[in-house]
């Protein structure tokens, strides 16, 4: 089935931009969704289809997906921003469909 | 407002059956693919199962199959995980989340814990 790969951790200080990976194999090919989940809270959907933003997400949060690559950007980083972050796509040619990756805890230091 | 609310976790021996049960409410669940994701203590989150939103079409995780059944009651908004034949490795924080055409799961529920454990 498919693999996502994500970087475990990424440490950014305040106010700048932190980037976060997920490989997959020719992940540009498919859309790709972000989920930020905090100590104790359910996931919360941060980007759709590579690109969207939901309605309430602030316009730091941006991503981009070519390639083998995916990428969650997160502009002028605030302390609330510290949490786990997902990728996942939808694999519509498996019988596994729903695929997340492996998360990446982002610290703001 | 859209609210999905778990419910029927708790403690269990290995081998046992549990059946979680998420209940949807402020809108039409009959339009929308549902699934349930697991979270286990301290690691990510792991796909569990998948149903349409009519029922008709099911898929679910190599770890649970066999064992686990999705199901749906569009008449009640309800959404359904029967458990059996439980394993330690299936303890883990329960979350139903509704799907969107495009693949992401844009509302979660809060989760229920399911413990397994002798």
């Amino acid at each position: 089935s498919y693999v996502l790969t994500q970087p475990p951790s990424v440490s950014v200080a305040p106010g700048k931009t932190a980037r976060i990976t997920c490989g997959g194999n020719n992940i540009g090919s498919k859309s790709v969704h972000w989920y930020q989940q905090k100590p104790g809270q359910a996931p919360v959907l941060v980007i759709y289809y590579d690109s969207d933003r939901p309605s309430g997400i602030p316009e730091r949060f941006s991503g981009s997906n070519s390639g083998n690559t995916a990428t969650l950007t997160i502009s002028r980083v605030e302390a609330g921003d510290e949490a786990d972050y997902y990728c996942q796509v939808w694999d519509s040619s498996s019988d596994h469909p729903e695929v997340f990756g492996t998360g990446t805890k982002v610290t703001v230091l | 407002q859209v609210q999905l609310v778990e419910s029927g976790g708790g403690l269990v021996k290995p081998g046992g059956s549990l059946r979680l049960s998420c209940a949807a409410s402020g809108f039409t669940f009959s339009d929308y693919y549902m699934s349930w994701i697991r979270q286990a203590p301290g690691k990510g989150l792991e796909w569990v199962s998948y149903i349409s939103s009519s029922g008709s079409t099911i898929y679910y995780a190599d770890s649970v199959k066999g064992r686990f059944t999705i199901s749906r009651d569009n008449a009640k908004n309800s959404l359904y995980l029967q458990m059996n034949s439980l394993r330690a490795e299936d303890t883990a924080v329960y979350y139903c989340a509704r799907g969107q055409y495009t693949g992401e799961f844009d509302y979660w529920g809060q989760g229920t814990l399911v413990t397994v454990s002798s």
